[in-house]
């Protein structure tokens, strides 16, 4: 199953509202996942089955769909959320990742 | 608090094998699944494969042919092997638990392996 992510990279400024689009070349339910990446580290756990969030992740990141078709939420953009996203499914295997989306400070 | 450590040689020569291993603490082994993913520098993430203590391990058929990961239940760590490598095989390896329903809840640091004669 492939993931495509959009955009692959954002420009935005502190206390702004992000949205970025995981889109599934087949249905997936709500087996998907969002990670968050900082340089030089692993990848974080965000979100899961689409929209719950992972123990001790600030509730101003939030997911939604179902389908094909998913969205991460940055409600106010905060200085430590610029890094990289990437959308996981896990409805089938092989395990698979999007491309990911590079958020860059403005 | 579960941690991950992965250990292994940093540069492997072309067609030799890549051998990593990931030590866990804070968990058994032998309670969860376990995985391999890896990323090529600037790029995205690859799931190489899983194993759990018993059973099959389930890789990606990108790698099946090249590719076994194995469980040590005495050392609580699993490894990775990755035979006849080239260039295209140099990634940062991390190793991370996966639950059950298919995500990874924890990662290790990540190595950098560099494929180079």
């Amino acid at each position: 199953i492939q993931l495509t992510q959009s955009p692959s990279s954002l420009s935005a400024s502190v206390g702004d509202r992000v949205t970025i689009t995981c889109r599934a070349s087949q249905g997936i339910s709500s087996f998907l996942a969002w990670y968050q990446q900082k340089p030089g580290k692993a990848p974080k756990l965000l979100i899961y089955a689409a929209s719950t969030l992972q123990s001790g992740v600030p509730s101003r990141f939030s997911g939604s769909g179902s389908g094909t078709d998913f969205t991460l939420t940055i409600s106010s953009l905060q200085p430590e959320d610029f890094a990289t996203y990437y959308c996981q499914q896990f409805d089938t295997y092989p395990l698979t990742f999007g491309g990911g989306t590079k958020v860059e400070i403005k | 608090q579960v941690q991950l450590q992965e250990s292994g040689p940093g540069l492997v020569k072309p067609s030799e094998t890549l051998s990593l291993t990931c030590t866990v603490s804070g968990d058994s082994i032998s309670s969860d699944y376990w995985s391999w993913i890896r990323q090529p520098p600037g790029k995205g993430l690859e799931w190489i494969g899983y194993v759990y203590y018993s059973g099959s391990p389930n890789y990606n058929p990108s790698l099946r042919s090249r590719v076994t990961i194995s469980v040590d239940t005495s050392k609580n760590q699993f490894s990775l092997k990755l035979t006849s490598v080239t260039a295209a095989d140099t990634a940062v390896y991390y190793c991370a638990r996966l639950m059950g329903s298919g995500i990874f809840d924890y990662w290790g640091q990540g190595t950098l392996v560099t494929v180079s004669s």
